[in-house]
């Protein structure tokens, strides 16, 4: 069964202090591997997908990257307005679901 | 705005009844997804319909059903309600039926069950 830790549960960072959020995953035959971010009561707002070790993405403060094992989020002089809840999920080759990890909720302090 | 609709926003009902959430896909989205979100389990998957026909299964309970329509909207039927089943029920939609793709989320449905 296709499995996704995130960590840590909880990020508090200041304002302008970069950081990275973890993602290990165990999946037989990786499809893809993706980021979304979550605010409170709202749905799920794709960010990216990776689909091989190796590849990176970027977007404004953020980058992605994948490994083997794991995929980071990493948040370059992170703003208030990027507080929120990011999700990681999966896909493998034997299982057509997606597998969601629990998130990480990152609070950006002015 | 995702461009994923769904309907009620808010929902409370009794153990033991039945209800049914609606979704509306993005404009051209063939696929719609369910997914269930509570705050022990996280987002987990439910079902995937594709163009009117069942795709894929996740841990949907036996209890809960779906169908897709011609128009392509779909709706999520709960029925003999548990207070286990209090949730966020998302809908999510893609254009194509390949589960490794972008998919675009609603803003989700909030049942309570008292």
């Amino acid at each position: 069964e296709d499995q996704v830790t995130q960590s840590p549960e909880a990020l508090r960072l200041q304002e302008g202090e970069s950081s990275s959020l973890n993602c290990s995953y165990t999946v037989s035959g990786l499809r893809g591997l993706f980021w979304y971010r979550q605010d409170p009561g709202k749905g799920p707002e794709f960010l990216f997908t990776l689909y091989s070790a190796g590849e990176e993405k970027e977007k404004e403060r953020l980058k992605a990257t994948l490994t083997k094992k794991e995929s980071f989020l990493h948040i370059t002089a992170p703003k208030p307005e990027d507080s929120a809840t990011y999700l990681c999920a999966v896909i493998g080759g034997a299982n057509s679901k997606l597998t969601f990890g629990k998130g990480i909720t990152l609070s950006v302090r002015p | 705005d995702s461009g994923v609709t769904q309907t009620p926003k808010h929902l409370i009902t009794a153990t033991g009844q039945r209800v049914t959430l609606r979704c509306s896909p993005r404009s051209g989205d063939l696929s719609v997804y369910w997914y269930q979100q509570s705050l022990d389990q996280g987002l987990q998957f439910l079902i995937q319909y594709y163009n009117g026909e069942e795709r894929a299964k996740g841990n949907i309970l036996e209890r809960f059903s779906a169908q897709q329509f011609p128009d392509l909207h779909s709706e999520l039927n709960l029925s003999s309600l548990e207070l286990g089943d209090s949730a966020l029920y998302f809908c999510a939609s893609s254009a194509t039926g390949r589960m490794n793709t972008e998919a675009f989320f609603g803003q989700g449905t909030r049942l309570t069950v008292v």
